[in-house]
């Protein structure tokens, strides 16, 4: 089965790291775009940014650039997410996706909820 | 960055309406248009690829057309099961975008 398996919901304090997963399985992951959306509680959907694990090319949103990290493992077909210092802001649901020919999203995994509280 | 709007943010209507959302794009995209469908606690699920190229498995009622800077999404024979909430979101350049998504409600 085709299909990208998040690592479970997580609750840290401000000021904490964190790194979420996102496991790619039944198709060749090293050939296809891995993106990172946000979902702020109530809101709608913001493109983080993209990696491709072939080569770890990496392309951000300027509006997460410096915020977060992104990373992958070809070797165990996992990408990663990743915070050096959270924030309350930053409590959130948080999906990755396959991209498909030309960018369109074909698969998503069911998210990992961050929440982010003192 | 290209800024998708949505219109109607939101809609109360009932089943066997036929439903329209749009979504324009403030630069041309061609046909780099997709649309989504979340359902509460889901993820979202791809619809529409390409503006108009019905992706697997998605029911005929769902369909989409338009180009450049203006698209649609038209759903014909509204079924309960399509209360949700739908997201455009563009692939023509990086970083690519999401419409701010419309909620539609069935009565």
């Amino acid at each position: 089965e085709v299909q990208l398996v998040q690592s479970g919901a997580e609750m840290k304090k401000p000021g904490e790291s964190l790194k979420i997963s996102c496991k790619g399985s039944g198709y060749i992951f090293t050939s296809y775009w891995i993106g990172w959306v946000r979902q702020m509680p109530g809101k709608g959907l913001e493109w983080m940014g993209i990696i491709y694990p072939g080569d770890s090319d990496i392309r951000y949103s300027p509006s997460f650039q410096g915020q977060v990290t992104i990373s992958a493992d070809k070797s165990i077909s996992t990408a990663y997410l990743q915070w050096s210092s959270l924030k309350a802001s930053d409590t959130a649901m948080y999906y990755c996706a396959r991209l498909g020919v030309q960018g369109v999203i074909d698969l998503w995994g069911r998210g990992t909820l961050v929440t982010v509280s003192s | 960055e290209i800024v998708l709007t949505q219109s109607p943010d939101f809609q109360s209507v009932t089943p066997k309406e036929k439903v329209t959302i749009t979504c324009r794009a403030s630069q041309s995209i061609g046909s780099s248009l997709h649309w989504y469908q979340q359902k509460p606690d889901q993820s979202p699920q791809l619809l529409i690829k390409y503006d108009s190229q019905s992706f697997s498995g998605v029911p005929s009622r769902f369909s989409g057309s338009g180009s450049g800077t203006d698209f649609t999404l038209t759903i014909n024979s509204l079924e309960a099961e399509d209360a949700a909430t739908y997201y455009c979101h563009q692939s023509s350049s990086l970083p690519y975008t999401f419409g701010q998504g419309t909620k539609l409600e069935i009565k």
